[in-house]
């Protein structure tokens, strides 16, 4: 138990629309990371948030945008979605104060689009 | 950007084996965490090494640093059921706690 909560759990949309997920992170944590996970592979930076600002961005098209909230929660958007962003979608919260970080998962939305 | 290479991708043994995974890179590491994600789950942090030639202990689990830093491996003796997972590596390439994962070794321990 990590602390960091995310919906939905699963999720099916069809190509071409849009989605929304959140994530909820663990108390406190000012920075949020999201990570995509295809099937079979390791999980892929997508951006980090810290403090309501996008703080690095992995190799991701721009169809892809988040928020984080004042209350450190956040989402991630994707916009005109293709087959390939079927994947397990992660957020990771922590704790930015200057030194080693430790990143908190959460269990993950399933997606799939059809 | 540098590839991290985990072997074997596959691992299914019996339950009180021994195994060892690696992890490889074609560039220096600055540090490397390793993770455990089960079915259903976040990958959870196990691990980080950060100097070469460390040697870091958890319980049945140990893991070690490469000399020169572009090499890791984790250790498990005596393997149980609930060792059964994706065993991760991972890096943080930009400083800003930007995790870039390997593909993972699965593990399964059969009782």
């Amino acid at each position: 138990e990590t602390g960091v909560t995310q919906s939905p759990t699963h999720l099916i949309k069809t190509r071409g629309q849009q989605v929304t997920l959140r994530c909820s992170s663990q108390s406190g944590h000012n920075t949020v990371s999201w990570y995509q996970q295809a099937l079979g592979q390791g999980p892929q930076f997508i951006f980090q948030y810290y403090r309501e600002e996008e703080n690095g961005r992995g190799n991701f098209p721009p169809r892809f945008s988040g928020l984080q909230f004042p209350n450190y929660s956040s989402e991630l958007n994707v916009n005109a979605l293709e087959l390939d962003d079927s994947a397990l979608y992660l957020c990771a919260s922590s704790l930015r104060t200057g030194g080693r970080e430790t990143q908190y998962f959460g269990p993950g939305t399933r997606l799939l689009v059809l | 950007t540098q590839l991290l290479e985990q072997s074997p991708q596959f691992l299914s043994i019996q339950e009180g084996e021994n195994l060892t995974v690696y992890c490889n890179s074609s560039s220096v590491f600055s540090s490397l965490q390793w993770y455990r994600q089960e079915p259903g789950e976040g990958p959870v942090l196990l691990v980080t090494v950060v100097t070469g030639g460390e040697v870091k202990k958890l319980k049945r689990l140990t893991f070690q640093f490469g000399d020169a830093r572009k090499d890791s491996s984790l250790h498990i003796t005596a393997a149980q059921p609930g060792d059964t997972g994706l065993y991760l590596c991972a890096e943080d390439q930009t400083g800003a706690n930007n995790l870039f994962f390997g593909t993972g070794t699965r593990l399964t321990v059969i009782p």
